[in-house]
């Protein structure tokens, strides 16, 4: 069946620091894929998507790109600050309209 | 604000006791999904509604029901609840009639239930 693999945490960054969290997929189709960030106390919010093969998806100077040959969606960002310390998940959805598939979940902490 | 209103926010009961927890969807969203958060267990998908109709289920136990009303508000009920059922439930909503499917879902902030 489909699923998500994401890198465990937690991760832990200096402010400014460079920030890669690695999500491979396992999917029968062509499914999409999302990064959904939870802030502590919140629900869960969606960051950024992509729909096909070769899409970047990019929000809040986040961005990460949808590679089918090596079925990887990894979340990156230049410069992390301390107001993106919060659980980020990487999912999927195969075809549109059914349940996203969750990755565990990565928990960032980013220090000033 | 994602438009789905979940409630209550915080709930405390003891074992054996039965609960029951309510989504409002976004306006016009004709899907409502259910999602149970643990610490070990992570984000497990319970079952979806599409249209008052049950239209996939996941990892539900058959002490949980779900169903979606014709003003498309859904309940989650918990009977015969366990220690291990303390965890944050989370609904989602999708599907806007008429709007293309991108596969997003719109999370409420999620009800928390702790069983004593």
């Amino acid at each position: 069946g489909n699923s998500v693999t994401q890198m465990e945490g937690p991760v832990t960054l200096s402010e400014e620091a460079f920030l890669t969290i690695n999500c491979t997929y396992t999917a029968t189709g062509y499914p999409s894929l999302f990064w959904y960030v939870q802030y502590p106390g919140e629900g869960l919010q969606l960051l950024l998507k992509a729909t096909k093969a070769d899409d970047k998806g990019s929000n809040k100077g986040f961005e990460a790109t949808y590679r089918k040959e090596t079925t990887s969606f990894h979340l990156e960002k230049g410069s992390v600050q301390v107001s993106d310390s919060a659980v980020y998940f990487c999912a999927l959805s195969e075809p549109a309209g059914t349940a996203l598939i969750f990755g565990k979940g990565t928990t960032l902490s980013v220090s000033s | 604000d994602s438009g789905v209103t979940q409630t209550p926010k915080h709930l405390i009961t003891a074992t054996g006791q039965r609960v029951t927890l309510r989504c409002s969807p976004r306006s016009g969203d004709l899907s409502v999904y259910w999602y149970q958060q643990s610490l070990d267990q992570g984000l497990q998908f319970l079952i979806q509604y599409y249209n008052g109709e049950e239209r996939a289920k996941g990892n539900i136990l058959e002490r949980f029901s779900a169903q979606q009303f014709p003003d498309l508000h859904s309940e989650l009920n918990l009977s015969s609840l366990e220690l291990g059922d303390s965890a944050l439930y989370f609904c989602a909503s999708s599907g806007l009639a008429g709007a293309a499917n991108t596969g997003e879902l719109f999370f409420g902030e999620g009800s928390r239930l702790t069983v004593l």
